[in-house]
This record gives structure tokens, sequence and C-alpha cells, in this order.
């Protein structure tokens, strides 16, 4: 019983568009968001998290957006870069100490 | 500083063979993690250790597999009598412990298991 849920597993997107990589949790304890990134053969690079208090979080080109009421949250990278291209990961926590990861989109930006 | 450094990065073993894995954390993280990724898959918990406190080996798939931290430093992950479904990046990641804070992976170890 997957508890957070990736649905697209690949995404391709041309060079500075918006990226836009969506996320759904199915538990509701969960009141803490983080987004991945992992190129091959690294390990995933912390980007960006967002606490339930907060309906929005932005870092640079990086702006993550949940929804509390939908159990929905998205990363929106703006404008996207060849560089971007990797796989990105959805995580959350309940207590702030166990995570539990989504299965990963792979997002493609095309020069 | 220095991230989390784990070996080794690869690893080849006979099915039935031990092997051990090991996880530097960053220096002051009170927290470490091991996580699993097979083939085309997600991240998979494993187990987590927060202080002196009783780990958490709650993700641990099989009694085969079993995990050890000395203190705040280095912890070791041990698989006894490998399967080839063992096969996968093992990842290990370490925190500063506090409520909310993210976690730091190392680049993993990948195991296959022939």
């Amino acid at each position: 019983d997957q508890q957070v849920k990736q649905n697209s597993p690949s995404l391709s997107v041309q060079e500075g568009r918006i990226s836009i990589l969506n996320c759904d949790y199915t538990n509701s304890m969960f009141d803490y968001f983080l987004w991945y990134k992992k190129y091959p053969a690294e390990g995933p690079t912390f980007l960006i998290s967002i606490s339930s208090i907060k309906d929005k979080n932005e870092d640079g080109r990086f702006t993550v957006f949940l929804n509390k009421s939908a159990k929905h949250l998205s990363l929106h990278i703006v404008p996207s870069q060849p560089g971007d291209s990797a796989v990105y990961f959805c995580a959350a926590s309940g207590d702030g100490q166990n995570f539990v990861f989504g299965p990963g989109t792979r997002l493609s930006v095309l020069p | 500083g220095a991230g989390v450094s784990q070996s080794p990065s690869n690893k080849v073993t006979e099915k039935g063979k031990d092997v051990e894995l090991r996880c530097d954390p960053i220096s002051g993280h009170t927290a470490l993690y091991w996580y699993r990724q097979r083939l085309g898959q997600g991240l998979e918990f494993l187990i987590y250790f927060q202080g002196n406190s009783a780990p958490d080996k709650s993700g641990l798939p099989s009694d085969r597999f079993s995990a050890e931290r000395t203190g705040e430093s280095v912890s070791t992950l041990t698989i006894q009598r490998t399967q080839q479904e063992d096969s996968a990046v093992y990842l290990c990641a370490s925190s500063l412990g506090g409520i909310r804070t993210p976690l730091h992976f190392g680049n993993g170890t990948r195991l296959t298991v022939t």
C-alpha cells in the first residue's frame, strides 16, 4: 500500500518552460514534505521542503505547493534547464523523523 | 564539509555469501538511515538510528538483514546468506536528528548477487 504516490513515471519538458512534478499521499498524519533530485550513480540530493502550516515554499527556480485538503503537492521548476534532468522523489513524514518516499518521476529537459 | 560516505561503491557477491556495507555519516548528525532501491523502484526504508535510542528496524525485510551503529558514528549493514533478490543500491542517509530536518544521502553501494 503506497502511502506516497508519484503517478507519472516520466515527464519531458522543453528547456525554458515550466516543469510540474506531482505527488499524492494518503496518510493524513503527514505534515512535512520534501523533494529530492537524483542523478544516476549518485545519492538523492535534498531540494526543498514544506511544512503543513504553509501552502507554498519557494527557493530560486524551485517552488513547492501543498494542498492539504487534496493530499497533493507539486514541485514547479521555472525555467527548466537541461541540468535539471534527473529522477525526482517526493517524501513525506508524520513525525519529522521517519520518511516515506514515492517511486520517483524521471524528468527530461530537452534543449 | 564532507558528506555521507559509503563503501564499497560496488559489491558483487555469490549467492549465499555474507556482505557488509559501511556508512560514515556527516559529522554531528545524530540520525542515520538505511534505504534500499531496487532497479526501477523507489526508496525502501530499512532501518533508522537516532542517538542512543533503540533503532527502528521495522523496514528490515528478513532476519538475514542486520545493522549496527557505534554511538553517533559509523554504521554497518550486514546481509547474511545473500539472495539474488537482495541485489539493489543500498543508500545511507544522515540528518541532524531534530524534527523536520532533511536527510542527506551518500552515493550508495550497488550490490549484485550472482
